[in-house]
């Protein structure tokens, strides 16, 4: 079964760090592309920043609000994909969707059930 | 930024009912738009992607069209697990962007 499990989540204070974990499994992870996308409690969905696949150099893309402070990343051989967040705000209180896409077939397939991120002193 | 217009808000239908949402776009985008589906208090699902083909598993009452900066979810006849909220995703550019979204109830 494909699936994307993410965790990690939890309480931080304003200023503080976090770092979330996706696992991936029932299919070959270094084929796509990974992205965490977000949603506000109540609220729509934002996309966050992206990691691209091996054939494509693992290049990163990040929305404007958390460039500089938050990080992609993967690991190939863990089937893992991360998200390292920093100096992080009241406004990132969030839940954090893993999201898996192929190149060549549209975008976001396939979503993980999202960890909660609560950013609140 | 290409920014992801969608209409209505919010509706109210009744079983059986044919149901349009609309995305318009600030600029035009080729065939990457996607349309996607969350049911309450779940992880959101893709429904169509590339404008018009349609997600594996995905009942054919959904279908989805248009070009340029119009895009269309057409549900053909609206069943009660419908119940949900639908959104568009651009993702021609970064950063990725999606609709604000269109609340679905059912009458």
């Amino acid at each position: 079964e494909v699936q994307l499990v993410e965790s990690g989540g939890g309480l931080v204070q304003p200023g503080g760090s976090l770092r979330l974990s996706c696992a991936a499994s029932g299919f070959t992870f270094s084929d796509h592309y990974f992205d965490w996308v977000r949603q506000a409690p109540g609220r729509g969905l934002e996309w966050v920043g992206r990691s691209r696949d091996k054939a494509h150099s693992y290049t990163t893309e990040y929305a404007a609000s958390v460039r500089g402070r938050f990080s992609v990343s993967r690991d190939d051989s863990k089937k893992s994909f991360y998200l390292q967040m920093s100096s992080l705000k009241t406004e990132d209180t969030a839940l954090y969707y893993c999201v898996r896409s192929t190149y060549g077939y549209g975008a976001f397939e396939i979503w993980g059930l999202g960890t909660m991120v609560t950013v609140s002193s | 930024d290409i920014q992801m217009t969608q209409s209505p808000s919010s509706l109210s239908a009744s079983i059986g009912d044919r149901v349009t949402i609309t995305c318009r776009a600030s600029q035009g985008i080729t065939n990457e738009l996607g349309w996607y589906q969350q049911k309450p208090g779940k992880a959101p699902k893709r429904l169509i992607y590339s404008v018009s083909s349609l997600q594996s598993g995905v009942p054919s009452r959904f279908s989805g069209s248009g070009s340029g900066t119009e895009f269309t979810l057409t549900i053909s006849s609206l069943q009660p697990e419908d119940l949900a909220t639908y959104y568009c995703l651009q993702h021609q550019g970064f950063p990725h962007t999606f609709g604000q979204g269109t609340k679905l109830e059912i009458k």
